[in-house]
């Protein structure tokens, strides 16, 4: 059966050092990854996208990166600071037919960043 | 520009009753999909909505349906209530058809059922 795992539910780091995520996935064969961030009580937000041919994406404090062979990406947040904390979520796609595109997400990871 | 709104924020139903959420994309978006999101959960697909059809639908049952307008907002429609609808359901949008871009998610509708 297809499967998403994020390394764990929840990720204490001291402010500064650098967050590493981790998402696995069995029985899928993506065209992308995103990553996602949401508050309490909010919706996701989109953080980065990586397609499958893509091996690093960055944007600012973040990197993303797409090992199709491991099945695996890592979300990696430098020099964190207590206001990235939040839940982290992985989301998969693959093309299902139609034109169209559908997107399975993991369970999340809470991120915590301590002062 | 607004963003992707949702309606109502928050709702209280009893078992066996009817709900209709409703959304509004993004300005310039034209399909929009739902989300069942249960506490401490990754929100999971329900369906996709594109020129007014349902273009794909995940693991949910038929209780579940919806509907997208002219105007691309659309509603999702629970049929039968049960206790575990219980979640926030959340309406995302994104530009051109396909999905394979960035979602842009709405602030969800948290569902509690009686």
């Amino acid at each position: 059966s297809q499967k998403i795992e994020q390394n764990s539910e929840a990720l204490n780091i001291q402010e500064g050092k650098t967050a590493t995520l981790t998402c696995n996935y069995t029985n899928y064969s993506p065209a992308y990854l995103q990553w996602y961030r949401q508050d309490p009580g909010r919706g996701p937000v989109f953080l980065l996208l990586i397609r499958e041919n893509e091996k690093e994406k960055r944007k600012e404090r973040l990197k993303v990166t797409f090992d199709t062979t491991l099945k695996q990406s890592l979300f990696h947040i430098t020099a964190s600071q207590p206001a990235d904390s939040a839940t982290y979520l992985c989301a998969l796609d693959e093309y299902s037919g139609a034109g169209s595109y559908q997107l399975t997400f993991g369970k999340g990871t809470k991120l915590s960043v301590i002062p | 520009d607004a963003g992707v709104t949702q309606s109502p924020t928050h709702l209280i139903k009893t078992r066996g009753q009817q709900v209709t959420l409703r959304c509004s994309p993004k300005s310039g978006h034209d399909t929009v999909s739902w989300y069942q999101q249960a506490l401490g959960q990754g929100p999971q697909f329900i369906f996709q909505y594109y020129e007014e059809e349902e273009r794909q639908r995940g693991n949910f049952p038929d209780r579940f349906s919806g509907h997208q307008f002219p105007n691309y907002s659309s509603e999702l429609n629970v049929n039968a209530l049960l206790l575990g609808d219980s979640a926030l359901y959340l309406c995302a949008s994104s530009p051109g058809g396909t999905g394979d871009n960035e979602q842009f998610f709405g602030p969800g509708t948290r569902l509690t059922v009686l």
